[in-house]
C-alpha cells in the first residue's frame, strides 16, 4: 500500500536554529516526490519535486534531498517567516493522478 | 500570472443541503484534481480530471461528483452535506496528469 509518514509531526526552533524534516514513502515506482508550504487556512504552496535518488533542490534557506526510502526538508538559519506546516507528497502506484500526502511538520521559528 | 483560483472562498451549509465548488486551472494547465483537507491532516484525494475526463477517483461515497468543462475549470459537487463534510476543499492544476500540482486557496466549508 503506498503510504507517506512524516516526523515530527511538530517542530519548535529559535531563529538561527537549522534542522531536518524527514518523510518516509512506500510507493511501486516513484513517479516524482513533491514539498509544499501550507500556511494556515490557505491552500499548499509548492516548493520542490525531486525524481531520482541523491537528487537536491535549493531555495533561499531550504534544502530538499532524496533517497531510495525517504526525503529530507534541510532549513537552515530559519527565521520566523518559515513558520509553516511543510507537507510531502508523491503521486500513486495506480497512476490515477492522486498525491499521496503525509500530515505534515508543523514548524514554529521563535525569534 | 494567475494561479488557481477557487470560489467561493467560505461556505456555510446545512445538513442535507448541496453544494458546488468552482475551480479555474492556471491557463494551459489541463489537469485538476480535487482534495478535502480536515484540520491537522494532509489533502485526501477526491477526483482527477484530465482533458474533461475522469481520471482518478478516490475513495469517497457516491454523493461527490465532479466536472472538467471545455475551458478546463471544473465543478465539485457534493450532494447530502453531512457534519463531516466539513473541510477546506483544494482545487489542484497541473500541466499533464503526473507533473507538479499547483493548489488553489481552497473553499472552506462548514456544515452545521
Amino acid at each position: 500500500e503506498d503510504q507517506v509518514t512524516q516526523s515530527p509531526e511538530a517542530l519548535r526552533l529559535q531563529e538561527g536554529e537549522s534542522s531536518s524534516l524527514n518523510c518516509s514513502y512506500t510507493v511501486s515506482g516513484l513517479r516524482g516526490l513533491f514539498w509544499y508550504r501550507q500556511d494556515p487556512g490557505k491552500g499548499p504552496e509548492f516548493l520542490f519535486t525531486l525524481y531520482s535518488a541523491g537528487e537536491e533542490k535549493e531555495k533561499e534557506r531550504l534544502k530538499a534531498t532524496l533517497t531510495k526510502k525517504e526525503s529530507f526538508l534541510h532549513i537552515t538559519a530559519p527565521k520566523p517567516e518559515d513558520s509553516a506546516t511543510y507537507l510531502c507528497a508523491v503521486h500513486g502506484s495506480s497512476n490515477t493522478g492522486k498525491l499521496i500526502f503525509g500530515q505534515g511538520t508543523t514548524l514554529q521559528v521563535k525569534p | 500570472d494567475a494561479g488557481v483560483t477557487q470560489s467561493p472562498t467560505h461556505l456555510i451549509k446545512t445538513r442535507g443541503q448541496h453544494v458546488t465548488l468552482r475551480c479555474s486551472p492556471i491557463s494551459g494547465h489541463k489537469s485538476v484534481s480535487w482534495y478535502q483537507q480536515v484540520l491537522g491532516q494532509g489533502p485526501q484525494f477526491i477526483f482527477q480530471y484530465y482533458e474533461k475526463e475522469e481520471r482518478g477517483r478516490g475513495n469517497f461515497p457516491d454523493r461527490f461528483s465532479a466536472r472538467q468543462f471545455p475551458n478546463y475549470s471544473s465543478e465539485l459537487n457534493v450532494n447530502a452535506l453531512l457534519l463531516g463534510d466539513s473541510a477546506l476543499y483544494l482545487c489542484a492544476s497541473s500541466l499533464l496528469r503526473n507533473t507538479e500540482a499547483f493548489f488553489g486557496q481552497g473553499t472552506r466549508l462548514t456544515v452545521v
